[in-house]
């Protein structure tokens, strides 16, 4: 079973609208941690946001937030206000036993969204 | 913080040539990670590298592949004899827990022809 799933091959918006990409996700542990990256086409993976299991309220990193629905295991990235540089990649990873001392913590992606801002 | 800086950005070579990719981390993070990812597909995990040491690696990192922090701040995979397939961007990461995030090298995107 994908332990992350992007239903959403390609998304549009446009210019300095909202845009929500979708993210589910897989586990039975119940401390784990959840990224979106963003992978413009010059190819670097580049850290939007980051949230934990246990973390109370949803995390916001300027125009990005995440709504984490926990229960419902999702984790859906907003970019607020919408520029043409938000064009790009978007991958949804997770990251398994956060708290457990260990000496890996690999991540497990998701097949990715690629979102066009329409101008 | 500092980038992690990969080399080289790109590298075309023939099937069954050796290849070394390499990775420049911060040298007081003691874990380091490659992945793999092949055009247009989702980003694999290949291995993880902890206090020096192969912690976890995945069915992709065959014996084809190896893994070495030679000077304790470089650190390379080398592929032994490539295949077609193993075309692909490939990035070193390494795990920033004090931010929650993790901080991937600019990558290298391996052709073999």
């Amino acid at each position: 079973a994908q332990k992350i799933t992007q239903t959403q091959p390609g998304m549009f918006v446009q210019e300095k609208e909202a845009v929500t990409l979708d993210c589910t996700y897989d586990t039975s542990d119940p401390s784990y941690g959840l990224f979106w990256y963003k992978q413009p086409s010059s190819g670097e993976m580049i850290f939007l946001i980051y949230q934990g299991s246990y973390d109370q309220q949803n995390a916001t990193e300027g125009r990005y937030s995440l709504n984490f629905q926990k229960a419902r295991k999702s984790a859906n990235l907003v970019i607020s206000a919408s520029q043409l540089g938000d064009s790009a990649m978007y991958f949804c990873a997770m990251r398994e036993a956060e708290n457990s001392g260990g000496s890996n913590y690999k991540l497990t992606f998701g097949k990715g969204t690629l979102l066009t801002v329409n101008p | 913080e500092p980038e992690v800086t990969q080399t080289p950005s790109h590298q075309v070579t023939q099937m069954g040539q050796e290849v070394i990719l390499r990775c420049v981390p911060i040298s007081n993070h003691l874990y380091f990670y490659w992945y793999r990812q092949i055009l247009g597909q989702k980003v694999e995990f290949l291995v993880s590298f902890y206090n020096n040491e192969i912690s976890e690696k995945s069915e992709i990192f065959d014996d084809q592949f190896s893994v070495e922090r030679p000077d304790g701040s470089n650190f390379t995979l080398k592929i032994r004899s490539t295949k077609l397939e193993d075309s692909a961007m490939y990035f070193c990461a390494r795990d920033s827990r004090s931010n929650y995030g993790y901080t991937f090298g600019s990558g290298t995107r391996l052709t073999v022809v």
